[in-house]
Parts: C-alpha cells; structure tokens; sequence
C-alpha cells in the first residue's frame, strides 16, 4: 500500500529536550515536506526537499531541523523543543510536478506536546 | 499575510442537500487550486484540483468552480453525505520552478445531519 509513514504518533516532552519525528513513504517520491497545523492558521510548511540531500525552508521553519539522507526518509528535528512548538505536525510527499497537479500524499500525524 | 483564506470556519448541512465550501485567495501566481479532506487522527486526503486555466472540475459527487477574475473557488458536494462531515482545506500551488509549493486556507469543518 502506498503511504506515508510518521512516528511517533503522540510525543510529550519537555522544554530543552532533543527530539526527532520521523517520516517515511515507499512512493519512490523526491517531494517531501512537513506542516504544522495550529488552530485557526491552517496548515503552514516548515521545511520542504525537493531529493535526497537538497532541502528548503518553508513558511516557518525557526527552530526545526530536517535532513534527507535517503530519498525514503525525511526526519524532522526539534534540536530544543519550546511550549510554541507544541502543534500537529504532518509529513508529505508527491512525485515530481508532471502534468495535472495530483496532489500530496500525507502521513497521520504526529501530536507533539512540548510542556 | 494570509493568501488563501477560507472565511467560514463551520458549515451544516442537511444529508441529499448541497455542500458549497468557499476560498478565496490574493496570489495571481497559484496555477493549480486543491481541496483535501481531512477526518480527525488522520491526515489530510486529496480531493479534486483543478489548473487555473479551467473553470469548472468533476468528480463524481465534487466539483470545484474558479473564478479568476475573483480570486474565488468553491467546492460543491451534491448530494452531500453524512461520511461528508470533515474538515476541508483549500489549497493554492505556485510552481517555483524547482517546486510546487503548496499554501493552505485555515479550513472549514463540514457537518452533514441526517
């Protein structure tokens, strides 16, 4: 089945602490990107790649690290989690712009709650 | 600056009846407009898009309308399921050149009542 694969699927954790939500998809895809979604403000893009070891900055990227070593993986790190970070965040990917615009493939989710 | 707005946060509607979702957006660049649905604890799933040279898009029960001139698109959902009840987001995709970046409206929670 084709998807997108995200984990954890609930974090908390506590100020200061390093950690990594991790991203996967078996599409052969080269687009990848994350999201957050908060209440009343959508969803925003946070980083983007466009292949393995080119990555952007998206919409909001302060405070997030990404890295894309394999063209599967695309983890997203939180070097040192703040309270503002706590949010739903969602990985994505899609294969390269070709013809009609098909859309993105999303993963579930991660919650993190950063305290 | 919120380019895609989406300016009505909750809509209901009784099951058979017409569902019409309404965004508007500021950037004359997006070439490509979208709409996902999303149910809670899972991500969001592509709906119907449609190229900014068209004006009207179906798929089965969904269609998307663009107005250009007023940087308007509706999706409407006839008749309108109670497996409808989402939220739905507006999407506008702007080609970079290396990329398709994609910026999402707030999104508007659907409620279908029987």
């Amino acid at each position: 089945e084709a998807q997108v694969t995200q984990n954890p699927r609930y974090l908390i954790t506590v100020t200061g602490k390093k950690l990594t939500v991790t991203c996967s998809q078996n599409m052969n895809h080269e687009y990848m990107s994350w999201y957050r979604q908060d209440p009343g403000l959508g969803l925003r893009q946070i980083y983007y790649s466009m292949n393995v070891e080119v990555t952007d900055k998206g919409d909001v990227p302060e405070g997030y690290k990404v890295s894309r070593k394999e063209k599967r993986n695309f983890p997203l790190i939180l070097e040192s989690p703040s309270p503002n970070q706590t949010s739903l965040y969602f990985c994505a990917s899609s294969p390269p712009r070709q013809g009609p615009m098909a859309g993105y493939t999303f993963g579930s989710g991660t919650r993190l709650t950063v305290v | 600056d919120q380019q895609v707005k989406q300016n009505s946060p909750s809509l209901s509607v009784q099951e058979g009846r017409i569902s019409i979702l309404n965004c508007d957006y500021t950037n004359s660049m997006f070439d490509y407009f979208l709409w996902y649905k999303k149910y809670p604890a899972e991500g969001p799933t592509f709906l119907i898009s449609i190229s900014s040279i068209k004006d009207k898009n179906e798929d089965g029960r969904f269609t998307v309308f663009l107005n250009k001139s007023a940087k308007h698109l509706s999706l409407h959902i006839v008749p309108s399921q109670p497996g409808d009840s989402a939220v739905y987001f507006c999407a506008a995709s702007e080609y970079t050149g290396t990329a398709s970046k994609l910026t999402f409206g707030t999104g508007t929670r659907l409620q279908v009542t029987l």
